[in-house]
C-alpha cells in the first residue's frame, strides 16, 4: 500500500511570495496528480505527471521518480491561490488514487 | 461540455434513513470513480465502475454501501441505514478511459452528506 506524505500541512504566506509544496510517496507509481480544493468546494485537477516537469500559468509541478518525490510551486502567489492542495498517486495497474492529507495554503494580501 | 455533475450538493438524513448520491460523468466518459472525504481526513478511494460493471470496490465498506452505473442514467452511490459516521463529502470523478492506462481524471463538485 502506498503512503503519501505532504509537507507542510499548513502554510501562510504573503502575496507575491514563491510557494513550494512537497509530496513524497513510498511505492513506485504510474502517475501523480496535484489537485486543488477550495473550502466547501469541488476538486480541480491541476496536473498529472509521470516524469519531468509541467507548467501552467504560475503553477509548476515537478516529479523525481527515483526519489519518489514531487513538488508543486506557485510563483507570484495571490490571495485567490488560497486553497487546499492535494497530492494523489496511482500505483502501476491500480485504478484508485491514494491521496495525501493536503496542504492548507493561505495567501495574505 | 458540462463537467462531472453531482447531486444533491448537500443532503441531510436522519440516522437509519437511506442516502442516494448521483453522478453524471462528463460526456463521452464511461469510467466513474467514487471517493469519500471524512472530516479532517484525506480522500479515500471507494469504488470504480464502468458502464454496468463494478471493476474495483476494494474501498467500499462491506455493509450498507452499494454503487451502480447503469447503461442509461447516472451512477448512484447508495448508503442504507445511515449512521453519523457516514457524514462526509462524497466525490465522483470520471475519465474517458481507464486511469490505470495513464488518462487524466475529472472531479465533480462533491455531495456533502450530513447525518443527524
Amino acid at each position: 500500500k502506498n503512503e503519501v506524505e505532504q509537507s507542510p500541512q499548513n502554510l501562510t504566506a504573503q502575496e507575491g511570495e514563491f510557494i513550494t509544496i512537497n509530496c513524497s510517496y513510498s511505492v513506485g507509481i504510474s502517475a501523480l496528480h496535484w489537485l486543488q480544493q477550495h473550502p466547501g468546494g469541488g476538486i480541480v485537477s491541476l496536473f498529472m505527471l509521470s516524469s519531468g516537469k509541467k507548467k501552467h500559468g504560475r503553477l509548476i509541478a515537478t516529479i523525481n521518480i527515483q526519489e519518489k518525490h514531487s513538488s508543486l510551486h506557485i510563483t507570484a502567489s495571490h490571495p485567490r491561490d488560497s486553497a487546499v492542495y492535494i497530492c494523489a498517486v496511482r500505483g502501476g495497474g491500480a485504478d484508485g488514487l491514494t491521496f495525501g492529507k493536503g496542504t492548507h495554503l493561505i495567501i495574505q494580501p | 461540455n458540462a463537467g462531472v455533475m453531482q447531486n444533491p450538493r448537500h443532503l441531510v438524513r436522519r440516522r437509519g434513513q437511506e442516502a442516494r448520491l448521483r453522478c453524471s460523468p462528463m460526456k463521452g466518459h464511461s469510467h466513474v470513480y467514487w471517493y469519500r472525504q471524512l472530516p479532517e481526513e484525506g480522500l479515500k478511494f471507494m469504488v470504480y465502475l464502468q458502464k454496468e460493471n463494478i471493476i474495483d470496490e476494494s474501498g467500499m465498506p462491506k455493509e450498507r454501501f452499494s454503487a451502480e452505473f447503469p447503461k442509461e442514467g447516472p451512477s448512484i452511490l447508495r448508503i442504507q441505514q445511515v449512521v453519523r459516521g457516514d457524514s462526509a463529502a462524497y466525490f465522483c470523478a470520471s475519465s474517458p478511459r481507464r486511469t490505470a492506462s495513464g488518462n487524466t481524471i475529472y472531479f465533480g463538485e462533491g455531495s456533502w452528506l450530513t447525518v443527524v
